[in-house]
């Protein structure tokens, strides 16, 4: 089944722990995107990438860091989270840059920073 | 930054009416814009994609583009409760940012039995 994964799917976590979400897609898409969700807020891109080794900063990259070593997956790492990052996570994916507009959605990860 | 702007709802209406929801975007050379829907707890998924003006349609769904007035909206026929959902208005960048898609911020909708 095409999917992409994410994993945890909850974290609750406390101020200045290191942690990584991770998101993998089993469709060979060469896309991929990480984008939080806040009330009020909507959707917003954090970081993406075009291919391996190709990231690059969306609208609100501030605390976060990805990697794109293998085509499959891209994590999202958050070296030091703070309570302003508390939001619900979601990972997509497409298969390259000219069809972005058909992305497919990870399930979500809900952080809670304490 | 390029914006999208919904409105902001939440909008109600009683089954088998017809829900409007309408979305304004601020970057002009935008040629592809969305819709997606996302139910409580869920991810987005993709619904409609229109690139011309005009209307295009899908069975309920219809999606109008005008982009003279950068304007953009769904309407969804004999709404029915399994449509209530927050519905995402999705526009893809132009030039350098043809790349990405800003949302907008959504719209809840609600259908009543």
């Amino acid at each position: 089944e095409a999917q992409v994964t994410q994993n945890p799917r909850y974290l609750i976590t406390v101020t200045g722990k290191k942690l990584t979400v991770t998101c993998s897609q089993n469709m060979n898409h060469e896309y991929m995107s990480w984008y939080r969700q806040d009330p009020g807020l909507g959707l917003r891109q954090i970081y993406y990438s075009m291919n391996v080794e190709v990231t690059d900063k969306g609208d609100v990259p501030e605390g976060y860091k990805v990697s794109r070593k293998e085509k499959r997956n891209f994590p999202l790492i958050l070296e030091s989270p703070s309570p302003n990052q508390t939001s619900l996570y979601f990972c997509a994916s497409s298969a390259d840059r000219s069809v972005v507009d058909t992305q497919y959605f990870g399930p979500g990860t809900r952080l809670t920073v304490l | 930054q390029k914006e999208v702007e919904q409105n902001s709802g939440p909008l109600s209406v009683p089954e088998g009416a017809i829900a409007s929801l309408n979305c304004t975007y601020s970057d002009r050379g935008s040629q592809s814009f969305f819709w997606y829907r996302q139910y409580s707890g869920k991810s987005p998924e993709l619904i409609m994609s229109i690139y011309s003006n005009g209307d295009k349609e899908d069975g309920r769904f219809t999606a109008q583009l005008n982009k003279a007035s950068q304007y953009v909206s769904l309407l969804i026929r004999d709404s029915q409760p399994s449509d209530s959902a927050t519905y995402l208005c999705a526009v893809r960048g132009s030039g350098g940012s043809n790349y990405k898609l800003t949302f907008g911020k959504g719209t809840l909708l609600t259908v009543n039995p």
